[in-house]
């Protein structure tokens, strides 16, 4: 089955470091694709915030970063600001799929 | 400034059709794929369809295969979505998205057009 699992909810306190989880399977992250990820704040379009597991685009502050292990692939979010508060997708491509995929988005609550 | 900027969306019955349009700009249009994604308010992204840069190869989600085509006027920086025979599950904002370097990837959005499939 052709899914990306996120957490539906995760929370912080300003200044706390923070972690969403994205687990797929041997047809997505663990065939080797990229896994991006995107923050989307209320009422707007996605941004692009991490591209290739672990690289930021220009413009993205360094608390935000990537990693990529196995089926697996997690972002942390270090020193929380109040502007963080969005939801997170990942997103990989998937063979089974021969099409891009998303994560089902975590919402991200700062205390 | 890369901006995208989506129109043609609006409310049709169920078994109609629509075009949206994204309009692009501060790039040069013809060198990249483009993609479609949609999102129903308040749940998350999924991803509907995505052509070359020249318009010669396209690929499409199961949900709207047949239904759905994607093409682009790379003379008038356009991407288009036909959609035909349209359910009310397809009723969602409609974003275009630029590809990014990355396989898959999509590294600007424009900012959405809503379409409604309800009688």
């Amino acid at each position: 089955q052709s899914v990306l699992t996120q957490p539906p909810s995760v929370s912080g306190a300003p200044g706390q470091r923070v972690t969403i989880s994205c687990t797929g399977s041997s047809s997505n992250i663990g065939a080797g694709y990229d896994v991006h990820w995107y923050q989307q704040l209320p009422g707007t379009a996605p941004k692009l915030l991490i591209y290739a597991n672990s690289n930021r685009p220009s413009g993205v502050p360094d608390r935000f970063s990537g990693s990529k292990s196995g089926t697996s692939a997690s972002l942390a979010i270090t020193g929380l600001q109040a502007e963080d508060e969005a939801d997170y997708y990942c997103q990989s491509y998937d063979s089974s799929l021969s099409g891009s995929l998303f994560g089902g988005g975590t919402k991200l609550t700062v205390l | 400034e890369v901006q995208l900027m989506e129109s043609g969306g609006g409310l049709v019955q169920p078994g109609g059709s629509l075009r949206l349009s994204c309009a692009a700009s501060g790039f040069t249009f013809s060198t990249y794929w483009m993609h479609w994604v949609r999102q129903v308010p308040g749940r998350g992204l999924v991803w509907v369809s995505r052509i070359s840069s020249d318009g010669s190869m396209t690929n499409y989600a199961d949900s709207v295969k047949g239904r759905f085509t994607i093409s682009r006027d790379n003379a008038k920086n356009t991407l288009y979505l036909q959609m035909n025979s349209l359910k009310a599950e397809d009723t969602a904002v409609y974003f275009c998205a630029r590809a990014g370097s990355a396989w898959y990837s999509f590294d600007y959005w424009g900012q959405g057009t809503l379409v409604t499939v309800s009688s």
